[in-house]
């Protein structure tokens, strides 16, 4: 199965760059949020989460930030590969999606 | 490999036709979810399962009806759908229900109705 046709938002960036993807979240209580990537042919897979006490966690090339203030969540790839296009999809821990972000990366 | 596996992965269906898509889990979950990805809403929760029970039915016509035999099985029965039900159907498992920390997604059934 794949995403195509939906209508996404599309960040495109070069190789060796550094990305950054924004989600909008709405619900002010909730405590957990997850991001996943979406590859052409799969399902959503799971990167990094965090919860609402901490403000930043990093993982292995992925940061996520989270900003309660203003509901924003971002999640940040340093030295974006081929590997890395796919859609991405910020979650509540209520199993709710957000729109997703198409990643393009340019060899 | 996510241990959720779903069949078939591409399914063509009349309006008429009754059919099923099959969703399996390896993982020894208690919870699984049934998704619909379309061009119109990226990812919509359909139907909840915990411990083969139904705990939430997000609004969805019954022409879609689910099936939850144990813990490791979900069906979603299909009948009588619409062109607009063209979409990629996606299953998924939790250790337990929502809330929830993460959920393990199959690849998903790509839907067509014609």
């Amino acid at each position: 199965g794949e995403s195509v046709g939906l209508h996404l938002p599309t960040l495109s960036v070069q190789e060796g760059d550094n990305s950054i993807i924004n989600c909008a979240y709405s619900n002010s209580a909730s405590d957990y949020f997850i991001w996943y990537k979406q590859e052409s042919g799969k399902g959503p897979q799971f990167i990094i989460d965090i919860r609402s006490n901490m403000d930043k966690r990093q993982g292995q090339r992925v940061t996520v930030l989270l900003n309660k203030t203003v509901k924003h969540l971002s999640l940040q790839i340093a030295a974006t590969q081929p590997g890395d296009s796919a859609v991405y999809f910020c979650a509540e821990n209520n199993g709710v999606f957000g729109k997703g972000t198409r990643l393009s990366v340019i060899a | 490999e996510t241990g959720v596996t779903q069949t078939p992965r591409h399914l063509v269906m009349g309006m008429t036709n009754k059919k099923s898509l099959k969703c399996e889990q390896h993982l020894g979950h208690n919870a699984m979810y049934w998704y619909k990805q379309s061009a119109k809403k990226p990812l919509e929760l359909m139907f909840v399962y915990n411990f083969k029970e139904q705990t939430e039915n997000n609004s969805v016509p019954s022409r879609f009806s689910p099936e939850c035999p144990n813990s490791s099985h979900l069906f979603l029965h299909l009948h009588t759908l619409q062109p607009e039900d063209s979409a990629l159907y996606l299953c998924a498992s939790s250790q337990d229900r929502l809330p929830v920390e993460k959920l393990f997604f199959g690849s998903g059934t790509q839907l067509s109705v014609l």
